[in-house]
């Protein structure tokens, strides 16, 4: 699966738009990008995933770039329950073997009152 | 709609005892996953069962760690003869079978995690 690069920290203003960057240079055709957050010791919460086209669901929006080399997981209005480690993951789906997530160290949004 | 259980959440054995954590998998999952997350680290991919079947136990320890997803009850996870580094958060996931078209999001458990005195 093609690594990814994020940043390790950002801030956000409780009630403003949270945008978390993703770099994936190398991602292959094939290759889901996936988001998955972490709050505190909590289980892996899964967000959201796309191929090639923008989506959008109750939790957030994901944009991946025309060349699918980078992608933004945006969160409409952040609350401080959304603070969290966000992963960006990018994997082969359906069946075809690459099944492991490779969580790298995300980034960690801090939601500020 | 009960998502992934995992029990028991908190779990504290001695050095030599034997650890068993199990995870029952959303309704009709038939995929498990193990993950294993050490203090301050990210999750380490374990093993990946179907009912009845290991497919791919690469991140496995050699030694001591055991997996297995029996045709009826829980998946179950278990560590010989513990050691104090084996102390960490184990996460269990699922997802539900492949069918062309769609795709096979992994939902975790809440975790279980093991002190090991």
């Amino acid at each position: 699966d093609a690594k990814t690069t994020q940043p390790t920290s950002m801030d956000c203003a409780e009630g403003r738009a949270a945008n978390l960057p993703c770099n994936h240079s190398t991602i292959s055709g094939n290759e889901y990008v996936y988001w998955y957050r972490q709050i505190h010791s909590q289980g892996p919460q899964y967000i959201i995933h796309g191929l090639k086209n923008n989506e959008t669901n109750e939790m957030a929006s994901l944009i991946i770039t025309e060349d699918r080399k980078s992608s933004t997981l945006i969160l409409p209005h952040a609350t401080l329950r959304d603070t969290a480690v966000y992963y960006c993951i990018v994997r082969v789906s359906t069946g075809a073997g690459s099944y492991q997530l490779t969580f790298g160290k995300g980034t960690k949004l801090s939601v500020i009152p | 709609n009960a998502g992934v259980m995992q029990n028991p959440r908190h779990l504290v054995r001695r050095r030599g005892q034997e650890a068993r954590l199990r995870c029952s998998p959303m309704k009709g999952h038939s995929h498990v996953y193990w993950y294993r997350q050490l203090p301050e680290e990210g999750l380490k991919f374990m093993v990946y069962l179907q009912k009845e079947n290991i497919i791919d136990e690469s991140g496995m320890p050699k030694e001591r760690f055991s997996a297995e997803f029996p045709k009826e009850g829980p998946s179950i996870l278990r560590i010989q003869q513990v050691v104090r580094g084996d102390s960490a958060a184990y996460f269990c996931a699922s997802s539900p079978p492949f069918f062309r078209g769609g795709t096979d999001t992994q939902y975790f458990g809440p975790g279980t995690r093991l002190t090991v005195l």
